[in-house]
This record gives structure tokens, sequence and C-alpha cells, in this order.
């Protein structure tokens, strides 16, 4: 098994521009998350899903989008990217019953 | 909502010395206390949990805490190896459904000297 997987591990985006960092799972879990990490501000949430079409919220998430279409798929895009984004971006799934596991990162600079 | 506070923010322990990283908080129908160990450049991983309706858990060199009644929880870590050093992460949440989500501390980095 594979786990969590993220793509790309790096990137450098201009503002303005868009993008999609992608997380796929082929663990069947049910619940997957993104998550951002700031220096000193820990993981803050996203956005999350709790199965296939069903998104939601989580404490920061303006400038972003998700879809769930898919089991295994949990992409997050950004509209318009802003200095702001500069962060590391986990994924991260869990089944019932079990803790999360997290994806390797993304880590995004916006310049 | 919840809300997780961790102390200290950085420790520095020597090789064989026990570390303890504290955690308090906020949301008394959280019921669900993982702890997280992340290496630079990887992601978070998990190295223990507890759940609300125990008050001890032991996993060879760590184990974890819980207070219900004071709303803290704690990791202790005995015989501190240099291969310990990295950063360590609380996170509370309600277990189960649409609230399920960790809220995580702003965690610990702990460094252990040979």
């Amino acid at each position: 098994n594979a786990g969590v997987t993220q793509t790309p591990k790096f990137q450098v985006l201009k503002t303005g521009q868009s993008m999609t960092l992608q997380c796929a799972q082929d663990m069947n879990h049910e619940y997957m998350s993104w998550y951002r990490q700031d220096p000193g501000m820990g993981l803050r949430l996203i956005h999350y899903s709790v199965g296939a079409g069903i998104t939601d919220q989580g404490e920061v998430p303006n400038g972003y989008n998700v879809s769930r279409s898919t089991t295994e798929d949990f992409p997050l895009r950004l509209l318009s990217a802003a200095p702001s984004q500069t962060s590391v971006y986990f994924c991260a799934s869990r089944q019932t019953g079990f803790g999360y596991t997290f994806g390797s990162g993304t880590r995004l600079t916006v310049v | 909502g919840e809300n997780v506070e961790q102390h200290p923010s950085t420790l520095s322990v020597q090789e064989g010395d026990s570390a303890v990283i504290k955690c308090t908080y906020s949301d008394s129908a959280s019921n669900y206390f993982p702890w997280y160990k992340q290496e630079l450049g990887k992601g978070p991983q998990l190295i223990i949990d507890i759940r609300s309706n125990v008050g001890e858990k032991k996993d060879q060199r760590i184990a974890v805490t819980l207070n219900k009644t004071a709303k803290h929880f704690s990791l202790h870590i005995t015989e501190t190896q240099p291969e310990d050093s990295a950063v360590y992460f609380c996170a509370g949440s309600r277990y189960g459904g649409s609230q399920g989500n960790l809220i995580f501390g702003k965690g610990t980095k702990l460094s252990v000297k040979p």
C-alpha cells in the first residue's frame, strides 16, 4: 500500500496563479482532510470530507476549494494564490476507529 | 470549538533522561487524543493515542496520561534517544462523524543531546 500520496512535493507560484494540490489514498478511508502547517502555528484544518460527494470547511478555508468525487482522491485547489498561502500542506485520511495517516506534504511558495 | 494548548514549545534533554510534554483542551466533549511525531521534511506520524475512557496508555518507552476532570493530557518519553529528536504535536477531537477532525497544539521541538 502506498498510503497517502501527495503531489507535487514542491511548487513555486506567482501571485494570482491557480493550481491544484493532489492527494490520493489507497486505504479505502472514509475521512480525508487538508491541513496547512506554518512555523509556530501547528497544523490548521482547511477543508475536510467525510465521504465521496461530501465536503465541509475547516478553520482556515478562505482561498481554497475542494471536491471529493471518489473515495480515493481529495484535491485542494488554490483559486488565486497569495503570498499568505505560502505554507506546507498536508493531506490526511482515516477510517472510523483509527487515527489519521498523513501524506509527506507539499511545500508551496507564492512569490 | 475545541482549542488545544501545548507546552513547552521547545524541550532539550540529555540522552537517557525522560521528557514530558503537556497539553490542555477546552472542549469537554472531546474524547480522542492522539500524539504525532514529525521529523524534518516529513509528515506527522501517529505514535500513540488515548480515548477518554482510559486514563493511561503505554507503548514501550512512550506513555500518555489523560485527566478528563482537569482537561489535560501528557506525553511521557522515557530513556530518550537521539532518534527521539523531532517535533511532537498533541491533538484532540470528538471521535467519529463530521466532528472527528483533529485540532492540533502548536508543537514541541524535542532535542535529545547525546
